[in-house]
Parts: structure tokens; C-alpha cells; sequence
């Protein structure tokens, strides 16, 4: 049973590339979410997604920053132009429920995409 | 704006050593609590998680955490360590709020055991 798959594993880019991320969910989970860890600060909440719908992008910067998750294929975090700032390592968790109080969801994460922004 | 503290940042033990480590979360609602594990070149696992219920909660690996809700505290306990322990151990909260599926992490403790 392969988990949670998340590649590339590390990405390079100059400073105003783009970087794609890739995320393809354990098999029958159906609910994606996106996480960043900037260096010495915890994991924080980036956007939630359903099968071609987003649900939360709460935790997303306004600007630069998209996801998706198409019918077929692995959800996308894609940031346009990036700096400086976006390095970090991005977390992919997927989940056959819903998570949420009351709620049995558990997030199963992948090993991360470490973007480094030169 | 609600938060998740984790008090030790490193913690260095000798093995056979009993370990808690620190967990409070700054909010009044109902929340769901989770602990995290992830070993050198490993994915995030989960040790264990209270939703509701005995506030005791045993997790994998011989891990226990105890939701203690006057202290808005959950830590994280094991009452003899092993060097395999070695890993970064990660608090977590889901909020009843409007992202009621957002686990907030805190900044993590890093855990070495030394033989």
C-alpha cells in the first residue's frame, strides 16, 4: 500500500521561477491538504482541497500561491515568481474522511518537498 | 490568535530514561489533539490522538498522552525511552472553529537518546 507520494522531493529555483509541487493521496483518500514548514517554526496550514473543489485556502498567501486537485491525476501547489522567502519544506497530508473535531480523519502526510529559492 | 506551545525544543536522554514532553494550546472550544512523530529521514506518523473520552490516551510504541482540559495541556509521556525514540515529536490541534480541519502544529522537540 504506497502512502502518501510527493515529488520532487527537493526543488531548486532562482528567484522569480516557478515551482510545481506535486501531491498524489493515498489510494480511496479523496481530501488533500497542504502544509509549510518555514526552518525552526512548526508546520502550518496552507489550503484544503476536495476532488475539484478547494474548500480552505485560508492559510495561502494571496498572492503568487494556487492549488488544485483535478478528477484525475495528483493535487498541484504551484507558486509563481518565487523569492526568498518561500523556502521552505512543503507537507502534502491526504485523509478518506474529513478531518475535524468529531471527526475520525486522519491526515496521513507525505515526506515533504523542500523548495529552495536561490 | 490560538496557538500550540511545545516547551522543550531539544531534549537529550540517556536510555531507559522516562520522557514527558511539554503540549498546551491557547483555546476555549472543543479541539482535537494529536501527537506527531517523525524519525531521521522518515514521513510524519501519528502516535496517538484524543477526540473525546477517557483523557488517558495510549498511543504506538508505548506512548501515552493525557488531555488535561483545566490546564489546556496534553503532553506527551513514555516511561522508559530506547535510542529508536531519537526523532522530532510534533503537538497538534484541530480547532472547532471555521477550519475545523487544520491540525495547528507546534514548533517541535527534538529528541536524542544516547545510548
Amino acid at each position: 500500500n504506497a502512502g502518501v507520494m510527493q515529488n520532487p522531493r527537493h526543488l531548486v529555483r532562482r528567484r522569480g521561477q516557478e515551482a510545481r509541487l506535486r501531491c498524489s493521496p493515498m489510494k480511496g483518500h479523496s481530501h488533500v491538504y497542504w502544509y509549510r514548514q518555514l526552518p525552526e517554526e512548526g508546520l502550518k496550514f496552507m489550503v484544503y482541497l476536495q476532488k475539484e473543489n478547494i474548500i480552505d485556502e485560508s492559510g495561502m498567501p494571496k498572492e503568487r500561491f494556487s492549488a488544485e486537485f483535478p478528477k484525475e491525476g495528483p493535487s498541484i501547489l504551484r507558486i509563481q515568481q518565487v523569492v526568498r522567502g518561500d523556502s521552505a519544506a512543503y507537507f502534502c497530508a491526504s485523509s478518506r474522511e474529513p478531518s475535524g473535531t468529531g471527526l475520525s480523519g486522519e491526515q496521513f502526510f507525505g515526506p515533504g518537498t523542500r523548495l529552495t529559492v536561490l | 490568535a490560538q496557538s500550540v506551545s511545545q516547551h522543550n525544543h531539544h531534549v537529550i536522554l540517556s536510555e531507559a530514561a522516562s520522557l514527558e514532553l511539554g503540549c498546551n494550546y491557547s483555546y476555549g472550544g472543543t479541539v482535537n489533539l494529536f501527537w506527531y512523530v517523525q524519525y531521521p529521514g522518515q514521513h510524519l506518523q501519528l502516535l496517538l490522538k484524543y477526540f473525546s473520552g477517557d483523557p488517558l490516551v495510549k498511543g504506538i510504541k508505548g506512548f501515552e498522552a493525557e488531555f488535561i482540559k483545566s490546564k489546556f495541556s496534553f503532553n506527551l509521556r513514555k516511561p522508559s525511552v530506547q535510542w529508536s525514540d531519537t526523532a522530532e515529536y510534533f503537538c497538534a490541534v484541530i480547532l472547532n472553529s471555521n477550519s475545523g480541519y487544520a491540525l495547528n502544529f507546534g514548533k517541535g522537540t527534538s529528541l536524542l537518546v544516547t545510548p
